[in-house]
């Protein structure tokens, strides 16, 4: 299996523009993180998904994020309109169950998103 | 509220030597401490998990030790290699109804040859 693949790596847009972040999990795997992190807050939990069906956004900064999963392979993150301040890198996670429990989150190699 | 600390902020350290990670955690009640490793530019990989009734866990040079009544779990490493140059990032899940999921902010360890 390729891991968690994410694209694209790098996106460097201008403020106000949409910016939309994709994520394709493990395959089997049931659930789907998306994740926020920068120097100063380190990993930010933003949302999770089980079987496609969103859990807890409760990290989801404002209105300006929305993420969806359309099917098991398939997850996006949009972002609009996009502010400097959402500049960080961001990660897609998946695991077989949370990872309360033993099973582990496999995370995707991340997007570097600059916003000028 | 929930939080996870970690200390120190960053360590230096010359190749081949040991070095102790710190991460002390308020998250209750409890579920499962795990120590990722993440390198420059890229995600998080884990290197253990500890649960509630477990004080030690081995990775090859890595050791995770857990003490669960003072809320406290450190991360040695023994006998330092170059590749040990990275992120090392404390993740503590709670077991209450919402089971929150905390990220500590890491400690990044530079390897000196």
């Amino acid at each position: 299996d390729a891991g968690v693949i994410q694209s694209p790596r790098h996106e460097v847009t201008e403020m106000g523009q949409e910016v939309t972040l994709r994520c394709k999990p493990i395959s089997g795997h049931d659930y789907l993180f998306w994740y926020r992190q920068t120097m100063m807050r380190g990993l930010e939990l933003l949302i999770y998904f089980n079987n496609n069906v969103p859990i807890d956004d409760s990290g989801m900064p404002e209105d300006r994020f929305s993420a969806k999963m359309p099917n098991a392979s398939f997850s996006t993150l949009k972002i609009q309109p996009s502010e400097p301040r959402d500049s960080a890198v961001y990660f897609c996670a998946s695991s077989l169950k949370r990872s309360i429990d033993p099973y582990e989150q496999y995370f995707g190699p991340g997007t570097r998103l600059t916003v000028t | 509220k929930n939080q996870v600390e970690q200390s120190p902020q960053s360590l230096i350290i010359l190749e081949g030597k040991n070095c102790t990670l710190q991460c002390n955690y308020t998250v209750s009640p409890f579920s499962n401490l795990r120590w990722y490793k993440q390198d420059t530019g890229r995600g998080p990989v884990s290197l253990t998990i500890m649960t509630f009734s477990e004080n030690t866990k081995s990775n090859g040079r890595y050791t995770a030790t857990l003490d669960a009544d003072t809320k406290q779990s450190s991360l040695h490493i023994t006998a330092s290699q170059l590749s040990d140059s990275a992120s090392y990032i404390c993740v503590v899940s709670g077991r209450s109804r919402d089971d929150k999921i905390i990220f500590g902010k890491g400690t990044r360890l530079h390897i000196l040859p």
